[in-house]
């Protein structure tokens, strides 16, 4: 079975400054990863995925997250964060070679300070 | 390319009643997935649909039951409410071949509010 862990339930930080919002998943085989982003009164967006390839991966907004299997980790980063990026940021797994069950993260509320 | 779409986005039901919330895919898309999101309990995933069979549920009483359509179009029924269903409940689709690799695409959820 494949678990995630998302530490921080809340995170404050002041706008520009940087933010990592972390997640760490647990699986006996190997697995896809995802990023999603919800906004106040809508469903879950996708922010970004890894596959394969490259460990690192980035959105078209700035995010970045890197996959390291070793430490069975996918902190999702911002170098400088802005005020619409305040929103509630979940991490989710699927595992390869089966059919789509995602298990997602509790999610991590992101509140940018002005 | 349309969205997912609930509807309704709003309801509000007293306990014993029963409800029955609807979910449109994107085009083409096979699978179908649904979500409880309370603010206690966090997002919990009920169960999904591929072309018309239950291929995956989650751990929820009877009560919560669900069918999809030669369409893909989904429903999902609640019988019995009880108080601690209210929650937002989140319908996602995706193409659902086998390999686990496909994103889901969320609608913006039906609201219900149990009274």
């Amino acid at each position: 079975a494949q678990s995630v862990t998302q530490l921080d339930s809340q995170v404050p930080v002041f706008e520009e400054a940087p933010v990592e919002l972390r997640c760490n998943y647990s699986s006996s085989v190997s697995v896809y990863l995802f990023w999603y982003v919800q906004y106040p009164n809508q469903g879950l967006q996708l922010l970004l995925k890894y596959l394969s390839g490259s460990t690192l991966v980035e959105s078209i907004n700035g995010f970045e997250a890197e996959f390291n299997k070793s430490q069975t980790s996918f902190h999702l980063r911002k170098p400088s964060v802005h005020i619409s990026d305040t929103a509630e940021y979940f991490c989710a797994v699927t595992h390869s070679g089966g059919y789509q069950k995602v298990t997602f993260g509790t999610g991590t509320k992101l509140q940018v300070i002005p | 390319k349309a969205g997912v779409t609930q509807t309704p986005r709003y309801l509000i039901k007293t306990r014993g009643q029963q409800v029955t919330l609807s979910c449109s895919p994107i085009s083409g898309h096979r699978s179908v997935s649904w979500y409880q999101q309370t603010p206690g309990q966090g997002l919990q995933f009920l169960f999904e649909y591929f072309s018309e069979t239950q291929r995956n549920k989650g751990n929820f009483p009877g009560r919560f039951s669900g069918r999809q359509f030669s369409n893909s179009r989904s429903e999902m029924n609640v019988s019995t409410l009880e108080l601690g269903d209210s929650a937002l409940y989140l319908c996602a689709s995706s193409s659902g071949d086998q390999g686990g690799n496909q994103p889901q695409h969320f609608g913006d959820g039906t609201r219900l509010s149990i009274l």
